[in-house]
């Protein structure tokens, strides 16, 4: 079965910092993995995801994520963060052998302080 | 495109009521899924359709939830009797076919209160 683990609940971070929302996974194929954002009273919103190919994948709003296989990983990360990126962070992934499901992650609550 | 749009946006009912949500994916779509979020127990995938047939239910949590599909545009998750328990934000999504590569596009929720 495939399962997704984001190990924060919360992550602060000063303005113009660099952040990271971290996020392993597990799955018996091979993963496709995405992130989505969700701002307050909001549905969620894609930001990229990774199929194949290049190891680092570029998103919306300046975003950016890293495959890693070895460690199956998929970290988030932007490296500047703004106020506005304050919002709840998914990680998903799809197993490739399993259809349509995603499974999503718990969610991580991004909090950029001014 | 209007995007996934979802009716109402906000529903208070008494318990033992039907509630009946409703859900338009986008135009070109061929799968809907319908997600319950909770702070307790996060997204939850209840169901999803592919080309108007219901493919995974087993998400429903019980006999009291019910979804059809009746045509590419329009569906519908029906709560009888609904429960303080069925409180929850209930999105729907859409994403278009083939492989398992495409992401889901959220509606913007309807957040369900049962008395």
């Amino acid at each position: 079965a495939q399962s997704v683990a984001q190990p924060e609940d919360q992550v602060n971070v000063a303005e113009g910092n660099p952040l990271t929302v971290k996020c392993t996974y597990s799955v018996s194929g091979n993963p496709y993995l995405f992130w989505y954002v969700q701002y307050p009273n909001r549905g969620l919103q894609f930001l990229l995801k990774y199929i194949t190919g290049d190891n680092l994948v570029k998103g919306s709003y300046g975003f950016e994520a890293e495959f890693n296989k070895s460690q199956t990983s998929f970290h988030l990360k932007k490296p500047s963060a703004l106020v506005s990126d304050s919002a709840l962070y998914f990680c998903a992934v799809r197993d490739n052998n399993y259809g349509q499901n995603f499974v999503f992650g718990p969610g991580t609550r991004l909090s950029v302080l001014p | 495109d209007a995007g996934v749009i979802q009716s109402p946006r906000h529903e208070v009912t008494e318990m033992g009521q039907e509630v009946t949500l409703r859900c338009k994916p986008i135009s070109g779509h061929d799968y809907l899924f319908w997600y319950r979020q909770t702070m307790m127990r996060g997204l939850e995938l209840l169901i999803y359709f592919n080309n108007n047939v219901p493919i995974d239910d087993s998400g429903m949590p019980e006999d009291r939830f019910s979804a059809k599909m009746p045509n590419a545009s329009f569906s519908t998750l029906k709560i009888q009797p609904s429960e303080p328990r069925d409180s929850a934000v209930y999105f729907c999504a859409s994403s278009p076919g083939l492989a398992g590569a495409n992401e889901q596009f959220f509606g913007p929720g309807t957040r369900l209160t049962v008395l």
